[in-house]
C-alpha cells in the first residue's frame, strides 16, 4: 500500500533563507512518481515539482529542488531564498507508475505548514 | 476552458439534503479525480475516472456518495442525505493520462466548500 509521511510541525524560515520540508514514502511498486504541491491560504493547489523513481538526477524547478534519496525512501523539498509568498501548506504526493487505472491516483501526505518571516 | 472549473464555489446545505457538485476538467484531459479536504487536513481520495468509467471508487466513504462522468468531460459528485461530517472542501483534478510513466501531475480546480448545517 502507498503511504506518504509528513511529520514536521509547522515550519518557520527567515526570508531569503533556505528551508527543507521532509517527506518519506512507502511503496512496493519499483516505479513511481513523487510530487510536491503548494496550497496557499486561498486554497488552490499548485504543482511545484516532480521526481520519477528512475530519474538519475534530483529534480529542480527554479527555487525548488527535490532531495531524492531512494534507498531511504525520502523526497524532501528544498526551497532556496524563501519569499514571503512561500508561506503556505506544502503537500508531498506519490503515484505508482507501473500500473494504470486504479493505481494512478495520487496519494497525499497530511502536509506541512511553512511560514516565512520578514 | 483553460483550467479546471468547479461549481458551486460554496454550498451551504441542511443536514439530510442532497447536493450535487460539478467539475468541468481541462479539455482533452482523460483522467479526472475527486478528493476531499477537511479543515487543516490532507487530501482524501474519493474516486477516479478514466474517460466515463470509474476504475477506482475505493475512496467513496459511504453509499451516500456517488459520481458520474458523461461525454468524457463534466463530472458530478452527488452526496445524498448529507451529514455534518460531510462538511469539507471537495477538490476536482484532471490530468492528461493515468499511469504509464511521466509527469502526469494534476491540475486542480478551486474546489467547492461544502458546509452542512
Amino acid at each position: 500500500a502507498q503511504k506518504i509521511t509528513q511529520t514536521q510541525p509547522g515550519m518557520f524560515v527567515q526570508e531569503k533563507e533556505a528551508v527543507t520540508l521532509d517527506c518519506t514514502y512507502d511503496t512496493s511498486d519499483p516505479s513511481y512518481g513523487l510530487f510536491w504541491y503548494k496550497q496557499p491560504s486561498s486554497g488552490e493547489m499548485i504543482f511545484l515539482i516532480y521526481q520519477g523513481s528512475y530519474d538519475q538526477q534530483n529534480a529542480t524547478e527554479g527555487r525548488y529542488s527535490l532531495n531524492f534519496q531512494k534507498a531511504r525512501k525520502s523526497a524532501n523539498l528544498v526551497i532556496s531564498a524563501s519569499q514571503l509568498g512561500d508561506s503556505a501548506m506544502y503537500f508531498c504526493a506519490m503515484r505508482e507508475l507501473i500500473r494504470t487505472g486504479a493505481n494512478s491516483k495520487l496519494t497525499f501526505g497530511k502536509g506541512i505548514t511553512l511560514s516565512v518571516r520578514p | 476552458g483553460a483550467g479546471v472549473s468547479q461549481s458551486p464555489s460554496n454550498k451551504v446545505t441542511e443536514k439530510g439534503k442532497d447536493v450535487e457538485l460539478r467539475c468541468d476538467p481541462i479539455s482533452g484531459h482523460t483522467a479526472l479525480y475527486w478528493y476531499r479536504q477537511s479543515l487543516g487536513q490532507g487530501l482524501e481520495f474519493l474516486i477516479y475516472f478514466q474517460g466515463n468509467s470509474a476504475p477506482d471508487k475505493s475512496g467513496l466513504p459511504s453509499d451516500r456518495f456517488s459520481a458520474e462522468r458523461t461525454g468524457g468531460s463534466v463530472s458530478t459528485l452527488t452526496i445524498q442525505r448529507t451529514q455534518q461530517e460531510d462538511s469539507a472542501v471537495y477538490l476536482c483534478a484532471s490530468s492528461l493520462a493515468s499511469g504509464g510513466g511521466g509527469n502526469y501531475g494534476y491540475t486542480f480546480g478551486s474546489g467547492t466548500r461544502l458546509t452542512v448545517v
